[in-house]
């Protein structure tokens, strides 16, 4: 059974750091597209970052230079190191397998199959 | 990047055909999806590439696109349908966006 769980969220000061992590089981990680995904309490899905296959990372411009994600492939083990935190970095952070094509140059086609539960990250003094 | 438009609800009554729509300037030439969450929940695929459903989501679920807007159809509407439902797509270098999400009702 494909299965995500992350774990690593909890209450940090503004201006401090946290890692996540994502535990896969029934697949891959190195060898598919995962992506982080957050949700600031009482609203929408935001897309935070993605590592491709090849080692690609992309990120949202709200968290670039701030955040990186990355893999172990040993552990089957998805990160997301988040720095330089602030109060509108509060969400649950869900972590997702990743579906890609790239129909043309102007069409990639990324969904997401399987989510994990989610971990919280409360930033606040 | 760019935008996708939900509207931020829609009720139906038991029974009957809800339609949730996400409209986005791109969109006819990307793909759409949609995700279905329900309260305290992660998100669950239910509508892929505009139209295709994944294996395991009730044939009551499909996926309409015409132009700068797409839509997710779901019929005859059970109560346990109730949740908010999100459309995604990606741009062009590949950055994902989300719809603001739409909640269903069902009365």
């Amino acid at each position: 059974e494909v299965q995500l769980v992350e774990s690593g969220g909890g209450l940090i000061q503004p201006g401090g750091s946290l890692r996540l992590s994502c535990a896969a089981s029934g697949f891959t990680v190195s060898s598919n597209y995962v992506s982080w995904v957050r949700q600031a309490p009482g609203k929408g899905l935001e897309w935070v970052s993605d590592i491709y296959p090849g080692g690609g990372t992309y990120y949202a411009d709200s968290v670039k230079g701030r955040f990186a994600i990355s893999r172990d492939t040993s552990k089957n083990i998805l990160y997301l190191q988040m720095n330089s935190l602030r109060a509108e970095d509060t969400a649950v952070y869900f972590c997702a397998r990743g579906r890609y094509q790239r129909l043309s140059e102007a069409s990639p086609v990324y969904y997401m199959d399987v989510w994990g539960k989610g971990t919280t990250v409360t930033v606040s003094s | 990047s760019y935008e996708l438009t939900q509207p931020p609800s829609v009720s139906v009554s038991p029974g009957q055909t809800a339609r949730i729509t996400c409209s986005g300037d791109a969109l006819p030439k990307q793909y759409a999806h949609w995700y279905q969450q329900k309260p305290g929940q992660a998100p669950v695929l239910v509508i892929y590439k505009d139209t295709e459903r994944p294996s395991g989501i009730p044939e009551r679920f499909s996926g309409s696109s015409s132009g700068t807007t797409v839509t997710l159809t779901i019929s005859g509407v059970p109560a346990e349908d109730e949740a908010d439902y999100y459309c995604q797509s990606a741009d062009s270098s590949g950055d994902l966006v989300f719809g603001g999400g739409t909640k269903l009702t069902v009365l």
